[in-house]
Parts: structure tokens; sequence; C-alpha cells
């Protein structure tokens, strides 16, 4: 099946380290995307890539950093310059080319600073 | 600045009633209005979408209405069962790759 693998689920850091969420697609998205969701909240962009090689800052890029070597995968590091990192992290991806424009989202990734 | 404003933030709703959650924006460049709904814990899915070319879109209990004119959008849950209770959003999109979303509301459907 198609679709978004993010991992790990769950990700525990320890104050003053790097720690990378895993983000894959099998969908043949061009686009892809991160986005950050606290308690209550609505979604904020972190960084997102239209196409391989290519990345752009979101509202909230501070702390983070991504990379895109592979069209299917798009890691994103929270380092340890991110003050406040814990909150759910959801990755999507988009078509620009498909009839939907709507984003695939994963099942995200919990990480909880202790 | 918020670019799609929504409201309610929560809404409980009586099992078998209309749940009603409006949408605003002020862009007039936004060519696709998605709605998402989000279970705790998953990641949002994409629910029903509509473009500004028509005023409504139904699929199966889920109806939305989109008043171009006035710049809104509302989404419509009829029948309203306890598995709908779910976090909803809206969103606004200009071309395939520039999405915005609501704050969300949360869904509360009551036996």
């Amino acid at each position: 099946d198609g679709g978004i693998t993010q991992s790990p689920k769950y990700l525990f850091r320890k104050e003053g380290q790097n720690v990378t969420l895993s983000c894959e697609q099998n969908l043949n998205h061009d686009a892809m995307y991160w986005y950050r969701q606290d308690p209550g909240q609505g979604l904020r962009l972190i960084y997102y890539s239209q196409i391989v090689n290519d990345f752009q800052k979101g509202d909230i890029a501070e702390g983070y950093s991504v990379s895109r070597e592979k069209k299917e995968s798009f890691p994103l590091t929270v380092t340890s310059a991110q003050k406040n990192p814990t909150a759910f992290y959801l990755c999507a991806s988009s078509s620009p080319g498909a009839r939907s424009w709507g984003y695939t989202f994963g099942s995200g990734t919990r990480l909880t600073v202790v | 600045q918020q670019q799609v404003k929504q409201s309610p933030q929560s809404l409980i709703v009586q099992k078998g009633g209309i749940s009603i959650i409006n949408c605003a924006y002020e862009n007039t460049a936004f060519d696709y209005f998605p709605w998402y709904q989000q279970f705790p814990g998953k990641g949002p899915a994409l629910l029903i979408a509509i473009r500004p070319d028509v005023s409504e879109k139904k699929e199966g209990r889920f109806t939305i209405s989109f008043n171009k004119s006035a710049k809104q959008f509302s989404l419509h849950i009829m029948d309203s069962q306890p598995g709908d209770s779910a976090t909803y959003f809206c969103a606004a999109q200009t071309g395939a790759n520039n999405l915005f979303f609501g704050t969300g509301t949360r869904l509360t459907v009551i036996p």
C-alpha cells in the first residue's frame, strides 16, 4: 500500500541532544513537508521540499534542519538549539501533478524531552 | 497572521445532531479548500474538499458549503456519530504546494 511512514512513533531526547525523525513515502510525490503540532494547537510548518536537493524554511524553522537526498525520504533533525522540542511531529507529501491537491500525512512522531 | 480562521475551537453535539464548523479566509488566490480529520495520536486525513467554482459538495454525511463572495466555507456533519469525535481542520490552498491550515475544532459527539 502506498503511504507515508514515520519512525519512530515515540522518541525521547535528553537535553542538549540532536535527534533525527524519519519520514519515507512511496507515493512518488515530489513535495514533502514537516509540521509541528502542540496540544490543542493547529499545524505549524517547519520545512518543506518541492524537489530533491532543495528545501525551504517554513514558519518555525529555527532549531531544526532537514535534507532531501532522495525523493522518497525527508528526515528532520531536531537540534539542541530548539529550546522547546516536545511536540507531535507530522510529515506530509503532495504531488503537484495530481488532480487532488490534498496532502497525505504520516502517523506522526511524538517527541518528548526528558 | 492566520490565513484561515476557524471556529469554534471546540464543539459538543448529541448523537444524531448536526455538527457545523466554520472557516473564513481573505486571500482570493486560494483555489482549493480541503477539510482534514484527525484522531488522537494519528496524522490528519483528507476528509472532503471543494474548489471555489461550486457552492456545495456532499459526500455521505459530510457536506462543504462554500460562499465565495463572503470568503467563508463550512463543514456540516449530518447525523453525527460518536465515531466522528475527532479534531477537524479546514485549510486553503493556492497551487499544489501552498496549504494553510485553520487552528482546528475538537468535536465531541455524545451518545
